[in-house]
């Protein structure tokens, strides 16, 4: 099975751009979070999602944050303006929250984000 | 107080020693638990899950202790390959998973 898959990979932009990160969980999972990692601050959790349905963006920084999950497929994290402070490494993982294994998480390969 | 906490390290060890990582978690409530590690530059990768009886795999134990709110992770015979940051996670009730801010360990031949 295709693990978690995001994209881009690497991602740099100019302070204002908008940015567009994208994330495809793991078929069957119903759980999706995205996290972002920074030296600073370690791995922060942003937002996570069930069923599709946002249950916590507590973690969102501000609004020029925004997500969303259309389907079970499909998520996407938008920064606009972005700024140099968004600089980070960018994570979506997936869950599935009942049968074998459950509640252990699956993470992408990350997003590589520079602003400058 | 942070909901998980762990001791930053780094840890450095020779190659074939035992090393120890400790974990407290502040909600007495917390349902599941886990040990992910981090290579440099890559995404977090389960571990281990960590279950109330304790569990073993291969080099790497794990153990929870509910009653002082701690896991542990041992790693016998340390090899180079296991130099990384160990993150201990946490569930607590409902959706949330709590990551501590991980432990970093380098083995030295």
């Amino acid at each position: 099975d295709a693990g978690v898959i995001q994209s881009p990979r690497h991602e740099v932009t100019e302070m204002g751009q908008e940015v567009t990160l994208r994330c495809k969980p793991i078929s069957g999972h119903n759980s999706l979070f995205w996290y972002r990692q920074t030296m600073m601050r370690g791995l922060e959790l942003l937002i996570y999602f069930n069923n599709n349905v946002p249950i916590d963006d507590s973690g969102m920084p501000e609004d020029r944050f925004s997500a969303k999950m259309p389907n079970a497929s499909f998520s996407t994290l938008k920064i606009q303006p972005s700024e140099p402070r968004d600089s980070a490494v960018y994570f979506c993982a997936s869950r599935r929250t009942s049968g074998v294994n459950s509640y252990e998480q699956y993470f992408g390969p990350g997003t590589r984000l520079t602003v400058t | 107080r942070k909901e998980v906490e762990q001791d930053p390290g780094p840890f450095n060890v020779p190659e074939g020693a035992t090393v120890a990582f400790n974990c407290t978690y502040s909600n007495s409530a917390s349902q599941s638990f886990f040990w992910y590690r981090q290579d440099c530059r890559k995404e977090p990768k389960l571990l281990m899950s960590v279950y109330s009886s304790g569990n073993e795999d291969g080099r790497f134990t794990a153990q929870l202790n509910r009653a002082s709110q701690y896991i542990s992770l041992l790693i016998r015979d340390s090899k180079l390959s296991d130099s990384a940051t160990y993150l201990c996670v946490v569930k607590t009730g409902g959706f949330k998973t709590i990551f501590g801010a991980g432990t970093r360990l380098f083995v030295k031949a």
